[in-house]
């Protein structure tokens, strides 16, 4: 089945920088790749989304690339803000298969 | 529209007991999933329900079910309870687009002792 592995598990930047969280997928066949944030004592909310035709896409200051030769995707954010500060979610499917999630990435910005 | 609701939000049960989650998800939505959370196996499927039919199941033990309502309401339950099981549960929703994957959308979840 799909394996999805998120690096880094932390990261800390300052305020103003960017951040960058990197997943790699295993089954080539996945073709829907979502990224969830989730704060203290709430659940992941969706934050963009791409799909396997598609190589970027952006929304504001947040951004994601999929190569999908490599079999890997990533999440960028420009301008950190202290309310980005989070854990964000990775994940991967295929059809109407389950998500599959990363482990997560804990997002510190430091003010 | 409302977001996706679960109650209760907190729960402490104690081992070899049973406990049922509710989750009712955003109107028009016609799936619901659900996963648990844990810090060292991060978010896990558990199943998934379509027209009161389990579409999808997880690797979990059978002592994890669920149903659907014919309102797309959705409870799962967690017999005989063990202290491995205490978790966030969290329900998700989701139109079905044919076709395409369908996004889905996280309640809050519901936070489980077991004692």
């Amino acid at each position: 089945g799909e394996n999805v592995e998120q690096h880094p598990s932390t990261l800390s930047v300052q305020e103003g920088d960017s951040a960058v969280i990197k997943c790699t997928y295993s089954d080539s066949a996945s073709n829907y790749f979502p990224w969830y944030k989730q704060e203290l004592g709430k659940g992941p909310q969706l934050i963009i989304d791409i799909r396997s035709n598609v190589g970027e896409k952006k929304d504001q200051r947040i951004a994601v690339t999929l190569n999908k030769t490599a079999k890997h995707f990533s999440l960028h954010i420009t301008e950190t803000q202290p309310e980005d500060s989070a854990v964000y979610f990775c994940a991967a499917s295929k059809g109407n298969t389950p998500l599959v999630f990363g482990k997560g990435t804990r997002l510190s910005v430091i003010a | 529209k409302a977001g996706v609701t679960q109650t209760p939000r907190y729960l402490i049960k104690t081992r070899g007991q049973q406990v049922t989650l509710s989750c009712s998800p955003i109107s028009g939505h016609r799936s619901v999933s659900w996963y648990q959370q844990t810090p060292g196996q991060g978010l896990q499927f558990l199943f998934e329900y379509f027209s009161e039919t389990q579409r999808n199941k997880g690797n979990f033990p059978g002592r994890f079910s669920g149903r659907q309502f014919s309102n797309s309401r959705s409870e799962m339950n967690v017999s005989t309870l063990e202290l491995g099981d205490s978790a966030l549960y969290l329900c998700a929703s989701s139109l079905v687009l044919a076709g395409a994957q369908e996004t889905q959308y996280f309640g809050p979840g519901t936070r489980l002792l077991v004692l």
